[in-house]
């Protein structure tokens, strides 16, 4: 058991730019999850997949973000024309079944300037 | 989440002194998590509560689910330094599918 690799663990944009985050679950783990965390908050749900099936997206995910797990293994994670209200910590999370807890990577820090 | 209640927001307690973290949900669970977060960190999973009147520890810490499996505690007794970090609670409404996180309570334990 290697964990949840999250990568980078830190990105500095500017505006209006696209990013793209990547999230390597616990091997084993069927079901993916992304949250954003932001300061003095809890994680907020944003998306989960089932093998390679996204099954539900939060009303917070805009169209201008999209995620991604197309070998139902990895997961991306894409912002485009970010925006300031953008900076957040994006978590993923993997998890085997349905009512096991979840597994957090570290983590990726967005700061838009 | 207002879906889920933390309290308090924040507590500062002497090192060797006991506490207790709050979790009020507006909804039935299926299952109660406790996380522990370091700042900058992701979540590190503590313990899972599925039953009313279920009651888990580990080491030093203790979390209880009541019978009508609405609210959830989390105890500390002699609390140390490797304790501070922000405790959250998740929780599962919808019997499996994803889990919703409090605002989490930060701790802070002076030596």
């Amino acid at each position: 058991d290697t964990g949840v690799s999250q990568n980078p663990r830190h990105k500095i944009t500017k505006r209006g730019q696209n990013v793209t985050f990547r999230c390597d679950p616990i091997s084993e783990h069927n079901r993916l999850y992304w949250y954003r965390q932001t300061l003095g908050q809890g994680p907020e749900f944003l998306t989960y997949f089932q093998n390679e099936a996204q099954l539900e997206k939060s009303r917070l995910l805009s169209d201008r973000f999209s995620a991604e797990r197309p070998k139902g293994s990895f997961s991306t994670l894409e912002i485009q024309r970010t925006e300031q209200g953008d900076s957040a910590m994006y978590l993923c999370a993997s998890t085997p079944t349905s009512s096991s807890p979840l597994h957090f990577g570290n983590g990726t820090r967005l700061t838009v300037t | 989440s207002q879906e889920l209640e933390q309290s308090p927001q924040s507590l500062i307690v002497q090192e060797g002194k006991n506490l207790t973290i709050n979790c009020t949900s507006s909804k039935t669970l299926y299952g109660l998590y406790w996380y522990k977060q370091k700042y900058g960190e992701g979540l590190i999973f503590l313990m899972m509560l599925q039953k009313g009147g279920e009651e888990k520890s580990h080491e030093k810490i203790t979390a209880k689910l009541d019978e009508k499996k609405q609210q959830s505690s989390l105890h500390i007794t002699a609390s140390q330094p490797s304790h501070a970090g922000i405790y959250l609670c998740g929780a599962d409404h919808t019997g499996g599918f994803k889990t919703i996180f409090g605002a989490g309570t930060r701790l802070f334990v002076k030596a």
